[in-house]
């Protein structure tokens, strides 16, 4: 069975200070991890994925993650907050199998502070 | 180019009563799904759907029904609503696979009362 846990369900940061949403995952064969932006009243949106090729993995508005098998985890991260980053994250994960299963976290809110 | 598209955006329902929740996707994707959102929940899969005429239950499927005629549309069901019902439901599509990330819809807000 696959899991996913994230760590925090609220995160408050000022702005310009860096984003951290934490991300760990349980899977017993290899996984393909994602992060899913949520701007409110909107349904979500890929921010990156991994899929097994580079395990620092580049997505938009300047947010990465990185896959660090020995921890379990894919954390996501950023440099520099802007207020525009406020919304709410989800990491979810799946595994190549009969058909598509993702499993999603229960979300974190990002709140920037100015 | 619309992507996924639901409707309608909002609705409100009387305990007992039914409604269906239309999801169009004009992406040629062969994956649908329906999900809930609940606060502190995260998302879960309702029904699912790997190609035109197939479903599949996921891991909330009591209470609703599912059908996939034509491949760009996905119908959710609510039969006899409830109020445990109440929920945000979003559809998502995707090409194939596992390794294929999910194109989600705007989603629909629904009240029972």
């Amino acid at each position: 069975a696959q899991s996913v846990t994230q760590l925090g369900s609220h995160v408050s940061v000022s702005e310009g200070a860096l984003v951290l949403l934490r991300c760990n995952y349980s899977s017993s064969v290899p996984p393909y991890l994602f992060w899913y932006v949520q701007y409110p009243n909107q349904g979500l949106q890929l921010l990156l994925k991994y899929t097994s090729a580079a395990t620092l993995v580049k997505g938009i508005n300047g947010f990465e993650a990185e896959f660090k098998k020995s921890e379990t985890s894919f954390h996501l991260t950023k440099p520099s907050a802007h207020m525009s980053d406020a919304a709410e994250y989800f990491c979810a994960v799946s595994y190549s199998g009969g058909y598509q299963k993702v499993t999603f976290g229960i979300g974190t809110k990002l709140q920037v502070i100015p | 180019n619309a992507g996924v598209t639901q409707t309608p955006k909002f609705r409100v329902l009387k305990t007992g009563q039914s409604m269906t929740l239309l999801c169009a996707q004009d992406m040629n994707h062969e994956y649908m799904y329906w999900y809930r959102q609940d606060p502190g929940m995260g998302l879960r899969l309702i029904h699912y759907s790997v190609g035109e005429g197939t479903t599949a239950k996921g891991e909330v499927p009591d209470g609703y029904n599912v059908s996939r005629l034509k491949k760009q549309n996905f119908l959710l069901g609510l039969e006899s609503a409830a109020p445990s019902q109440t929920s945000v439901y979003f559809c998502a599509s995707s090409p194939s696979g596992a390794i294929s990330p999910l194109h989600f819809g705007n989603g629909t807000r629904l009240t029972v009362t």
